[in-house]
């Protein structure tokens, strides 16, 4: 069964802080790894899409990294702000091409910056 | 530019009423997508469309309906709401299918909260 587990389920840290969120996955075929935050009360928005062949992928304060080995990935947050506080969904295409229509998505971790 | 539009934000409906939440984009994109998002469950694909004239079924598509006869339009029908259908729906879209990962991104909507009573 195809799945996306994430860890930690919630966080908190303290402005300034970096942090590390972790997602896991058994999907087949796979295609592609998403990150996207989401606000509460919005839609969700893309950090970053990585392919099979990409170990690292970087925006701005955000940096994904993926085993496609291990079948693991990482989100790391530096220098984090008050507005990193959202909800971090990691997500994988289960189709060749990015086809949308196979995309397994987790249940995110929610992220707490404190001042 | 005003990406991806949901009308309405919040609708109460009751038992067997129906309604249609509006999707509206202005980026030209061929595929369109209605997920729903429950408390402690990922996303689900509810219909998708790849240009004007062609729907299909996602994951969940039991008790919707689609159309999408213009590329810039994508209504979900509920016909007879259920308590079921509770929960949080998001349309999005993106330009294009293929290897380009640009071009599966998703752009989503702000989202539509339904609650049937």
């Amino acid at each position: 069964k195809n799945q996306v587990e994430q860890s930690p389920q919630s966080l908190i840290i303290l402005e300034g802080k970096n942090c590390t969120l972790q997602c896991n996955y058994t999907v087949s075929p796979f295609s592609n790894l998403r990150w996207y935050k989401q606000d509460t009360g919005r839609g969700p928005v893309s950090l970053t899409i990585m392919t099979f062949s990409e170990n690292t992928k970087s925006n701005g304060r955000y940096t994904a990294t993926l085993d496609a080995d291990t079948k693991q990935s990482s989100l790391h947050i530096t220098a984090s702000q008050l507005s990193d506080s959202a909800s971090y969904i990691c997500v994988v295409s289960a189709a060749s091409g990015g086809n949308n229509r196979k995309l397994i998505w987790g249940l995110g971790t929610s992220l707490a910056v404190n001042p | 530019n005003a990406g991806v539009t949901q009308t309405p934000k919040f609708r109460i409906l009751k038992i067997g009423q129906s309604m249609t939440l509006q999707c509206t984009q202005d980026m030209n994109h061929n595929y369109m997508y209605w997920y729903r998002q429950d408390p402690g469950m990922g996303l689900k694909l509810i219909y998708y469309s790849v240009g004007a004239g062609i729907t299909d079924k996602g994951e969940v598509p039991n008790g919707y309906n689609v159309s999408r006869s213009t590329t810039e339009d994508f209504p979900l029908r509920l016909e007879l709401a259920a308590p079921s259908q509770t929960s949080v729906y998001f349309c999005a879209t993106h330009p294009a299918s293929g290897s380009t990962t640009g071009a599966n991104v998703l752009t989503f909507g702000a989202g539509s909260r339904l609650t049937v009573l």
